[in-house]
């Protein structure tokens, strides 16, 4: 059965830093796997979303990575900025019933 | 843009009250899904749809049922609500799972913060 890891589940950290983070995953037979943003009492947003064919994808200042072999993914934020805070899941489509299986999330803090 | 808008933002039920969550899509999209999210333990799905009048449990179907009588629309009840029930319940739509599995992006509503007392 898979399932999703995001360590650490909080982190908090000065702005303008670069930071890192990490998704796992325990079955490596996935369609795609997708990092979304969520603030406080509101909904999902999707921020990137990597094929299993490929390796990474950009979008301003965030890249997210796929090593399918590893079952891992990381989120990379460059120049953090307050506005940035918020929970960050990632969540994969796989499965013969094709749906999401999500981590529990990581709670960013970026502090002014 | 697609539109996900899910009725209330708020909604406070006494317990063994019959509720109604209500999601409405504006993109035409052929799955629905219901989610519940709880601190700690991420989304777990609790029905989806991918047609009209189609339904499928998700994880925990226990004590909730769905109706899907218009594409756009897909709700949610819990027949008779429990403390337990309470969290926040997300709504989300995608296409059909043929237009492509590796593109297919899933967009949510704002979420129902729900308290049963």
């Amino acid at each position: 059965k898979q399932e999703v890891t995001q360590i650490p589940a909080a982190l908090s950290v000065p702005e303008g830093e670069n930071l890192v983070l990490n998704c796992s995953f325990t079955d490596s037979a996935i369609y795609n796997l997708q990092w979304f943003r969520q603030d406080p009492g509101k909904g999902l947003t999707s921020l990137l979303l990597i094929q299993s064919s490929q390796r990474e994808q950009t979008s301003g200042r965030l890249n997210a990575s796929l090593d399918k072999s590893s079952g891992r993914s990381t989120l990379y934020i460059a120049a953090s900025q307050p506005g940035d805070s918020a929970t960050y899941l990632c969540a994969v489509l796989g499965g013969s019933n094709y749906q999401l299986i999500w981590g529990a999330g990581t709670k960013l803090i970026i502090k002014p | 843009d697609v539109k996900v808008t899910q009725s209330s933002r708020y909604l406070v039920k006494r317990t063994g009250e019959k509720v109604f969550l209500e999601c409405v899509q504006d993109m035409d999209h052929e799955n629905m899904f219901w989610y519940r999210q709880d601190p700690g333990l991420g989304l777990r799905l609790i029905y989806f749809s991918y047609d009209v009048k189609m339904k499928e449990k998700g994880d925990i179907p226990e004590g909730y049922s769905v109706s899907r009588e218009k594409k756009e629309r897909f709700s949610l009840i819990l027949e008779s609500a429990s403390t337990n029930q309470t969290s926040m319940y997300l709504c989300a739509s995608s296409l059909n799972w043929v237009a492509g599995l590796a593109k297919n992006i899933q967009y949510f509503g704002a979420g129902t913060r729900l308290s049963v007392l």
